[in-house]
């Protein structure tokens, strides 16, 4: 089944406690995307990559790392949680260059509580 | 980045049209607009997309004007089953450049 995963699915930590947030997908996209939810605030972009090794800052960058050393697999680094960082993340891939150029498929989400 | 403003919520009753409307008044000249349907707890899922004038797909029309400064989601004969979270996003086509979701149309369908 064509998919992007995410684990964890639910995530209690505390501040400064470095954790990792990882995304597979199986449908050989080269377009991944890290998003964040907040209510009120829709989905903001945090980090997207365009290929191995091809990332670029989205609109909430800051305090986030991410790396693309496999075309599957897009992880999302929280060096030093913070609780504003208490939120629905959301994972994504597309493919590039055919015909729907905007059609992401979501990961099932990831809620990350830093308390 | 082109910004999107779109209604907070909307309510109808089943069996009627709905129509959302998005203002992207910054959009480029190779963006794209694209509408995702969100359920409560679920990612975004991709529901149309175009470029200029009409676009139709078995779920939705997607209506934009000449000058591509707005664009309208046309939901025939809505469900209850359609109550969701509705955004709106410019992007370019080949994605070089970070995605803007707004902040959704929340539409409520009654019986």
């Amino acid at each position: 089944e064509a998919q992007v995963t995410q684990n964890p699915r639910y995530l209690i930590t505390v501040t400064g406690k470095k954790l990792t947030v990882t995304c597979s997908q199986n449908m050989n996209h080269e377009y991944m995307s890290w998003y964040r939810q907040d209510p009120g605030l829709g989905l903001r972009q945090i980090y997207y990559s365009m290929n191995v090794e091809v990332t670029d800052k989205g609109d909430v960058p800051e305090g986030y790392k991410v790396s693309r050393k496999e075309k599957r697999n897009f992880p999302l680094i929280l060096e030093s949680p913070s609780p504003n960082q208490t939120s629905l993340y959301f994972c994504a891939s597309r493919p590039v260059g055919v015909s729907w150029y905007n059609e992401q498929f979501f990961g099932p989400g990831t809620r990350l509580t830093v308390l | 980045l082109a910004k999107t403003t779109q209604p907070i919520s909307m309510d109808s009753y089943e069996g009627q049209e709905v129509n959302i409307t998005c203002s992207h008044n910054n959009i480029a000249t190779n963006d794209y607009i694209t509408w995702y349907q969100q359920f409560p707890s679920q990612g975004p899922r991709f529901i149309i997309q175009g470029y200029k004038t009409k676009v139709t797909n078995e779920v939705a029309s997607l209506f934009i004007p000449a000058d591509r400064k707005s664009s309208t989601l046309s939901l025939p004969r809505v469900s209850l089953s359609d109550t969701a979270v509705y955004y709106c996003l410019v992007g370019d086509r080949e994605g070089r450049r970070a995605l803007t979701f707004g902040s959704g149309t929340r539409l409520q369908v009654q019986p």
